[in-house]
C-alpha cells in the first residue's frame, strides 16, 4: 500500500463548477500538507499547504485537512479552463519536512 | 529571480548508454532534490542533496545511477548503461533550508529521458 493515494481521474467539469481533490494517507505522522498544480510539460508549483488540521483558503482555492480521517482535499471554485492541469498532493513529517511524499497527481479539465 | 533550470530538456539515447542530467538551482537554495515521474506514477524520490551534509540516496533505484553536486550548486545526475525502464521525466527541485517553509520546494521544467 502507498504511504499517499490519490485518484489519477481524469476529473473533467464544466467552467464555473466546483471542484473537489482528494488524498488519503496511512503515516499519522504527517504534518505538512501541500497542493501542487502541475502545467502539461511543466515542473509542479506550490499551490497551498497547510500545517495539521483545519482549513485554509486561498481566494478560489481551499486546502482542507482532515486528520482523523488520514484524508485532505482541495476545493476549487469558479473553475476556469486555465486551472486544466494535474494536481499532486505531498506531505512529509515534522521529523523531516522536506522529503516530501507526492500522491500520483489528479489530472483535471475543465471545458468551456 | 531566475528559477530552477534543467538541461537538456529532452534526451533521446540508446540502451546501453550512459547520460548526464544537469540541474542549476536557484541562488542560495542549499537544498537540492532529484525526482522521477514516469506516466500514471506520481513523483518518485531518488536523491537529495542538503548543504554540506552526506545526501540522502536512499531512493535511487539501482547502483546505475548516481549524482552529486559540485559547490553546493550545480548537480548532475548520472544513469549508466540505461534501460527502456528509465525513460521518464527527471525532475530537479530546490529549497531554502533553515527556513520555516523548508518544505518548499521550486522544481524545474524537467528533463524527458526516452530510451530507446
Amino acid at each position: 500500500q502507498k504511504e499517499v493515494e490519490q485518484d489519477p481521474g481524469p476529473l473533467s467539469v464544466p467552467e464555473g463548477a466546483i471542484v473537489s481533490l482528494n488524498c488519503t494517507y496511512s503515516n499519522s505522522a504527517f504534518q505538512y500538507f501541500m497542493w501542487y498544480r502541475q502545467y502539461s510539460r511543466k515542473g509542479p508549483e506550490l499551490l497551498m499547504y497547510t500545517y495539521s488540521s483545519g482549513n485554509k483558503e486561498d481566494g478560489r482555492f481551499t486546502a482542507q485537512v482532515d486528520k482523523s480521517s488520514k484524508y485532505i482535499s482541495l476545493f476549487i471554485r469558479d473553475s476556469q479552463p486555465s486551472d486544466s492541469a494535474t494536481y499532486l498532493c505531498a506531505m512529509s513529517t515534522p521529523y523531516n519536512t522536506d522529503k516530501l511524499i507526492f500522491g500520483t497527481g489528479t489530472r483535471l479539465q475543465v471545458f468551456p | 529571480g531566475a528559477g530552477v533550470s534543467q538541461s537538456p530538456s529532452n534526451k533521446v539515447t540508446e540502451k546501453g548508454k550512459d547520460v548526464e542530467l544537469r540541474c542549476d538551482p536557484i541562488s542560495g537554495h542549499t537544498a537540492l532534490y532529484w525526482y522521477r515521474q514516469s506516466l500514471g506514477q506520481g513523483l518518485e524520490f531518488l536523491i537529495y542533496f542538503q548543504g554540506n551534509s552526506a545526501p540522502d540516496k536512499s531512493g535511487l533505484p539501482s547502483d546505475r545511477f548516481s549524482a552529486e553536486r559540485t559547490g553546493g550548486s550545480v548537480s548532475t545526475l548520472t544513469i549508466q548503461r540505461t534501460q527502456q525502464e528509465d525513460s521518464a521525466v527527471y525532475l530537479c527541485a530546490s529549497s531554502l533550508m533553515g527556513h520555516r517553509r523548508a518544505y518548499e520546494q521550486y522544481f524545474g521544467p524537467g528533463t524527458r529521458l526516452t530510451v530507446t
